[in-house]
Parts: C-alpha cells; sequence; structure tokens
C-alpha cells in the first residue's frame, strides 16, 4: 500500500518561512492536498492539487510536488498558522494521508 | 454556506453497532463523492471509505472491510455509516467529507462525531 512521510514536527520563527515535507514513491506524479488542522477543529483544506489555493486562504500558503516529495511553504508565519499539517492523495481510489506535522511557530 | 453535520456518535461496547449520519446542506449534494474520515484521541487523519454520486462504486480501508458499509440517500441529503463488529481500534472522531469534481480534494468537512468502543 501506498504510504506518505511527514515529519513529526517544524518549528519556524515567527515571520519566516516554513517548510513541511511530504515523502512518496514517485508522489510528483499523483496530485496532493494539504489540509490544517487545529485543536479540536475539523481540518481544514489549505492546498489542492499540488499548488492551488482555496479560496480564503492566505497567499502566504503554497504547494509544490516533484519528484518523491512534496511540499508545503507557509511564508511570513504567524503565530494562528499554528496547526497540525497533512498532506494526502488517492492510490487506486483508496484515500492515503501522511502522519501529520505539528507546526510551532517561536 | 455549506454544511455538513454529523450525527449517531456515541459509546458502544465492543463488537456492538453504530450507524453514523451526515446531514448536508448549502450544496448539490447528489452530484459529488462523499467520504468519511477519523482520526483517533491524539492521533492523525486516517481516510475511512468513499462513496460514488448514485452508491454505485464504493472504497474502504482495509481495516473496515466487512464490517462497515458507507451509504447515500440523494433524496433526504444525508450520508450514513453503518458500523459493525467495533472494535477498541475504532474509537474515533468521525467526520464526513465531500470530494471535489475536479481534483479530488476534500474541499468541505463536517465538525465531527465521537464514537468509543469500551466496555
Amino acid at each position: 500500500s501506498y504510504e506518505l512521510t511527514q515529519p513529526l514536527s517544524v518549528s519556524v520563527a515567527l515571520g519566516q518561512t516554513a517548510r513541511i515535507t511530504c515523502g512518496g514513491n514517485n508522489i510528483g506524479t499523483k496530485n496532493v492536498h494539504w489540509y490544517q488542522q487545529k485543536p479540536g477543529q475539523a481540518p481544514v483544506l489549505v492546498i489542492y492539487r499540488d499548488s492551488n489555493r482555496p479560496s480564503g486562504i492566505p497567499e502566504r500558503f503554497s504547494g509544490s510536488n516533484s519528484g518523491n516529495t512534496a511540499t508545503l511553504t507557509i511564508s511570513r508565519a504567524q503565530a494562528g498558522d499554528e496547526a497540525d499539517y497533512y498532506c494526502q492523495v488517492w492510490d487506486s481510489s483508496t484515500g492515503v494521508f501522511g502522519g501529520g506535522t505539528k507546526l510551532t511557530v517561536l | 454556506e455549506v454544511q455538513l453535520v454529523e450525527s449517531g456518535g456515541g459509546l458502544v461496547q465492543p463488537g456492538g453497532s453504530l450507524r453514523l449520519s451526515c446531514a448536508a446542506s448549502g450544496f448539490t449534494f447528489s452530484i459529488y463523492w462523499m467520504s468519511w474520515v477519523r482520526q483517533a484521541p491524539g492521533k492523525g487523519l486516517e481516510w475511512v471509505a468513499n462513496i460514488k454520486q448514485d452508491g454505485s462504486e464504493k472504497y474502504y480501508v482495509d481495516s473496515v472491510k466487512g464490517r462497515f458499509t458507507i451509504s447515500r440517500d440523494n433524496a433526504k441529503n444525508s450520508l450514513y455509516l453503518q458500523m459493525n463488529s467495533l472494535r477498541a481500534e475504532d474509537t474515533a472522531v468521525y467526520y464526513c467529507a465531500s470530494l471535489s469534481s475536479s481534483g479530488w480534494e476534500l474541499d468541505y468537512w463536517g465538525q465531527g462525531t465521537l464514537v468509543t468502543v469500551s466496555s
């Protein structure tokens, strides 16, 4: 079965750039979606199909996907960006989530 | 405004059954694939099941095959998850979510309903 690997945690200084990776075999051939989840809340879609932002998501959020790694980039990180982030793909009509990355803004 | 509201969660004994519901509003429910996603306490997200617009295709994660059944009633704008032979490891918050028609991202989520399997 297909697996996605994310770092458990990433830290970023306030106002700096955070990068969260998502590794998978030839993930560059798949559409990668990213979700943000704050404590006690439902997940929210922040990037879809590798690099697209839903309406209402700040331009500070961007994504890329190539080879074996997809990356979520958060520029000018704010305290409100502290959350868990999950990457997700579809593999033969079944869903696969990464293990999640806890983003801490220092 | 798109709304997905789950209900039906609660405490159930191992081996028992529970039926979750998800009431959809604010969009044309009948033209979207739908999903259930769960999250065990303190753990990450896990996709559980998908169902096609007309119910003709259904997909499940291996750990629930033969025990869970996803279904929908487009006339009632509702999604369901029948859960049988429940195990302690099924304890989780269960979310329903809609899949976009373009890239199959999970674009809208409900607030979740907690299922606790314990004696």
